[in-house]
């Protein structure tokens, strides 16, 4: 089966500091690749996608890198408030049918 | 309001005794999925519908059915649960295929004892 697992199961950043948040993946084909916002008792939430013709993705405060070479994803939040603090799990998927999620990220915002 | 609803939110039954978790999407997507969340695991995909009359098993499809029988309507069935199917359930829809945004419903928490 695939297997897509993060580097760290909890981070912690001073509010205002910049998050790293790290995922490798092992399926060569996947083609499409999602980082999730869960908040606690809340269903997942869209954050950022990016698709594998792309290295680099910016959103409102969030950037996807995508390191193909390496199979390596990351998401940057920028001035981390206390409002990110969440879970954050990444997605692959080679079909656009099937997903893989990693086992998430724990983020705690200290004020 | 566009949404995923998932009914019921808290389930607790037996061994062996059938049981459906519902979920709706008012969104008019055509793919729908099934996800179940354990501690330490993440998630992972049940089934999954490209469209109405269409379903496959994702990674962990055993123990479970679905249908599709209309478009907004995507049931996670359970005929014969057990306890090892405790867990955190979450359907999501997105309006082509997966390779775009997945809107995720709160969850059914289901105690199987």
């Amino acid at each position: 089966g695939e297997s897509v697992g993060l580097h760290l199961p909890t981070l912690s950043v001073q509010e205002g500091d910049n998050s790293i948040i790290n995922c490798a993946y092992s399926n060569s084909a996947s083609d499409y690749f999602i980082w999730y916002k869960q908040e606690s008792g809340k269903g997942p939430q869209f954050i950022i996608d990016i698709r594998s013709n792309m290295d680099k993705r910016q959103g409102q405060r969030v950037t996807v890198l995508l390191n193909k070479t390496v199979k390596h994803l990351s998401l940057q939040i920028a001035a981390t408030q206390p409002g990110d603090s969440a879970v954050y799990f990444c997605a692959e998927t080679p079909t656009g049918n099937q997903f893989y999620f990693g086992t998430g990220t724990s983020l705690t915002v200290i004020p | 309001e566009a949404q995923v609803t998932q009914n019921p939110r808290y389930l607790i039954t037996v061994t062996g005794k059938k049981l459906t978790v519902t979920c709706s999407q008012n969104m008019n997507h055509e793919y729908m999925s099934w996800y179940r969340q354990d501690p330490g695991l993440g998630l992972r995909q049940i089934y999954y519908s490209m469209n109405v009359e269409v379903t496959d098993k994702g990674d962990v499809p055993e123990g479970y059915k679905v249908s599709r029988k209309e478009k907004r309507n995507f049931p996670l069935i359970l005929e014969s649960p057990s306890p090892n199917q405790t867990s955190l359930y979450f359907c999501a829809s997105s309006f082509f295929q997966g390779n775009d945004e997945q809107f995720f419903g709160p969850g059914t928490r289901l105690t199987v004892l």
